[in-house]
């Protein structure tokens, strides 16, 4: 089956760049979206199509797609993007998660 | 604004069934699918299949082929995801969100449902 794998964790300071990474056999083939999920909330589209952010979805979020890696970038993070993220893509009409990774503000 | 609403939590022993609601509002129930996803506890996202409302048609994980039945009616847009044969390893939180093309936005509230002898 299709795995999409994410590093655990990242940490960033505030007002610094995170990355965050999503690899997969030939992902760069596949569209890829985001998903952020704060602590006791559903998660929340940021990012759909490897790069287009949907409406309200602040400017720092960019995401790329090439490869087998996707990327998901935050620049200038704030306090307030301290969250898991999650990478998707289809694979044989098959819906495939990340691991996840959680962003630490520190 | 497109809201997806789903049913409260459930209480359920080994080898019962629970089934949850999701009712959709803001916009025509029918033009996109329903995905179920389940989290356990500090866990992360599992995907457990797809319903296109229009048809009927479904699509399962491998994982719950046999266990799980997505189904709807559209007279109150309403889709519903049955999982039996209950463990407790199916003890999660279960999410409904509306499919758009290859992303699934929004997402209902999410159901607890917590499987215990």
């Amino acid at each position: 089956s299709y795995e999409l794998t994410q590093p655990p964790s990242v940490s960033v300071s505030p007002g610094q760049t995170a990355s965050i990474t999503c690899s997969g056999d030939k992902l760069g083939d596949k569209y890829a979206c985001w998903y952020q999920q704060k602590p006791g909330q559903s998660p929340v589209l940021v990012i759909y199509q490897d790069s287009k952010r949907p409406s309200g979805i602040p400017e720092r979020f960019s995401g790329s797609n090439s490869g087998n890696t996707a990327t998901l970038t935050i620049s200038g993070t704030q306090a307030m993007d301290e969250a898991d993220y999650y990478c998707q893509a289809w694979d044989s009409s098959l819906l495939v998660f990340g691991t996840g990774t959680k962003v630490t503000v520190l | 604004q497109v809201q997806l609403v789903q049913s409260g939590a459930e209480v359920k022993k080994p080898g019962a069934s629970v089934k949850v609601s999701c009712k959709a509002s803001g916009y025509t129930f029918t033009s996109y699918d329903i995905n179920w996803v389940r989290q356990a506890t500090g866990q992360g996202l599992e995907w457990m299949g797809w319903m296109n409302p229009n048809s009927g048609n479904t699509g399962y994980a491998q994982k719950f082929q046999g266990r799980v039945t997505m189904t709807r009616n559209t007279s109150i847009s309403t889709a519903y995801m049955e999982l039996s044969s209950l463990r407790s390893e199916d003890t999660a939180v279960y999410y409904c969100a509306r499919g758009d093309v290859i992303w699934i936005d929004p997402w209902g509230q999410g159901t607890l449902v917590t499987v215990s002898s």
